[in-house]
């Protein structure tokens, strides 16, 4: 079946210091996939999206995604983490005309 | 403002005893869905809806009943709910059609217990 698998129910990252967060896919055909941020009490926020073309997707919040067809990933990435970016993060998949979500990360932003 | 407005944000039930959550958007889109969030299992689909008078099952679709008879309006109805439906659940919508590249504007959510 085609998914999204999120291996890390929780990632703790220091301020100041670079963060991913992992994301692998098993789908048929060209991929569409997403990134999407709950913040506390608040409903998902959209943060990047691949269809196709550059390997490397720029989003909201300084965020980026790099889309590697290899190894079947597309990891969430940003080069200095705020406290601010603590959150839930959902790694998405198009299937058909449904969008599938993995399981979600928590990160935790240390001061 | 674009958004997508649910209502009851929060909600105390009965096992049985019908409720509807409402969902409405003001960006005429034309897709509409319903998940639900647990714990440890992420967001689930129930229904979706490709455009006015057109719904399709998700991934969890039991005990869920959606209609879509306006293009803004996408209610939620559960006839008989039991303490299993118990959860949070969003609804979103999202360009339609070719258009639709996946990317979907959420409500804030609607915590339901049942009792």
């Amino acid at each position: 079946a085609q998914s999204v698998a999120q291996p890390e129910d929780q990632v703790n990252v220091a301020e100041g210091n670079p963060l991913t967060v992992k994301c692998t896919y098993s789908v048929s055909g060209n991929p569409y996939l997403f990134w999407y941020v709950q913040y506390p009490n608040r409903g998902l926020q959209f943060l990047l999206k691949y269809i196709t073309g550059d390997n490397l997707v720029k989003g909201s919040y300084g965020f980026e995604a790099e889309f590697n067809k290899s190894q079947t990933s597309f990891h969430l990435k940003k080069p200095s983490a705020l406290v601010s970016d603590s959150a839930l993060y959902f790694c998405a998949s198009r299937r058909d005309d449904k969008i599938i979500f993995g399981k979600g990360t928590r990160l935790h932003i240390l001061p | 403002e674009a958004q997508v407005t649910q209502n009851p944000r929060y909600l105390i039930t009965v096992t049985g005893k019908k409720l509807t959550v409402t969902c409405s958007q003001n960006m005429n889109h034309e897709y509409m869905s319903w998940y639900r969030q647990d714990p440890g299992l992420g967001l689930r689909q129930i229904y979706y809806s490709m455009n006015v008078e057109v719904t399709d099952k998700g991934d969890v679709p039991e005990g869920y009943k959606v209609s879509r008879k306006e293009k803004r309006n996408f209610p939620l109805i559960l006839e008989s709910p039991s303490p299993n439906q118990t959860s949070l659940y969003f609804c979103a919508s999202s360009r339609g059609g070719l258009a639709n590249t996946g990317e979907l504007f959420f409500g804030e959510g609607s915590r339901l217990t049942v009792l």
